[in-house]
């Protein structure tokens, strides 16, 4: 099956730093990919949507230069929290999609990344 | 506005019995839904697809109805068990023409012993 692995687990930082959050897909080739944030007992919510070599493409609200995402590749796609605050701290959760793996509309996700910014 | 309500009190029965879960949405013209389960700290694990010209999907102890006039899918597990306990999210998708996926809230299942 589709296995997509995010890198770390968890973080912990203190404010004004980045974090750089990377997801992986390990057995296909993701022609794009999605950030989600979600918050103690609500919904994910999509931030950007990734392909691969182009520039992401953000939702309302989400600040890109707050949030910088790159695709490098069809396998791998980074997300850097910049000058990092406690309101930043969440649940990071992304999600890899290849039509041409399952045929379906099915998004592959991530175990997720806890961020925590003292 | 859009919406998508999903029961926010957690859904408490008997191992063994139905559970049945609501997707209610407005404003929305998805071509597909989809239902994911999610535990605690983990990423949401897909479960089933339905398309909009579909009624109803199965697959094992799973059922997913969908209709596209009350815009309001239906999520059945047959002979619960406590395993099923986690957290089930409907998501919307197909409304553009990206892949991307709208959310609702989640409705957390326990399923007692």
């Amino acid at each position: 099956g589709a296995v997509v692995s995010q890198h770390p687990s968890w973080v912990i930082c203190k404010s004004g730093t980045s974090v750089k959050i990377e997801c992986r897909s390990l057995d296909f080739q993701a022609t794009t990919m999605f950030w989600y944030r979600q918050f103690p007992k609500q919904s994910l919510m999509l931030m950007a949507t990734s392909n691969e070599g182009s520039k992401a493409t953000y939702e309302q609200g989400v600040e890109k230069d707050k949030f910088l995402i790159n695709h490098a590749s069809l396998t791998l796609s980074t997300l850097t929290v910049t000058s990092a605050h406690p309101e930043d701290s969440s649940f990071y959760i992304c999600s890899a999609f290849s039509g041409t793996f399952s045929g379906r509309n099915e998004q592959f996700f991530g175990p997720g990344t806890r961020l925590t910014v003292l | 506005s859009q919406k998508i309500e999903q029961n926010s009190e957690a859904l408490n029965i008997q191992e063994g019995k139905t559970a049945t879960l609501t997707c209610n949405y407005t404003n929305y013209s998805p071509a597909y839904l989809q239902w994911y389960r999610q535990d605690p700290g983990r990423g949401p694990v897909f479960l089933l697809l339905i398309r909009e010209n579909e009624k109803e999907k199965r697959k094992e102890r799973l059922k997913v109805t969908f209709d596209t006039t009350l815009k309001q899918s239906l999520f059945h597990i047959t002979a619960s068990q406590p395993a099923d306990s986690a957290t089930y999210l409907c998501a919307l998708g197909g409304m553009d023409s990206s892949y991307k996926l709208i959310f609702g809230s989640g409705t957390r299942l326990l399923v007692r012993p």
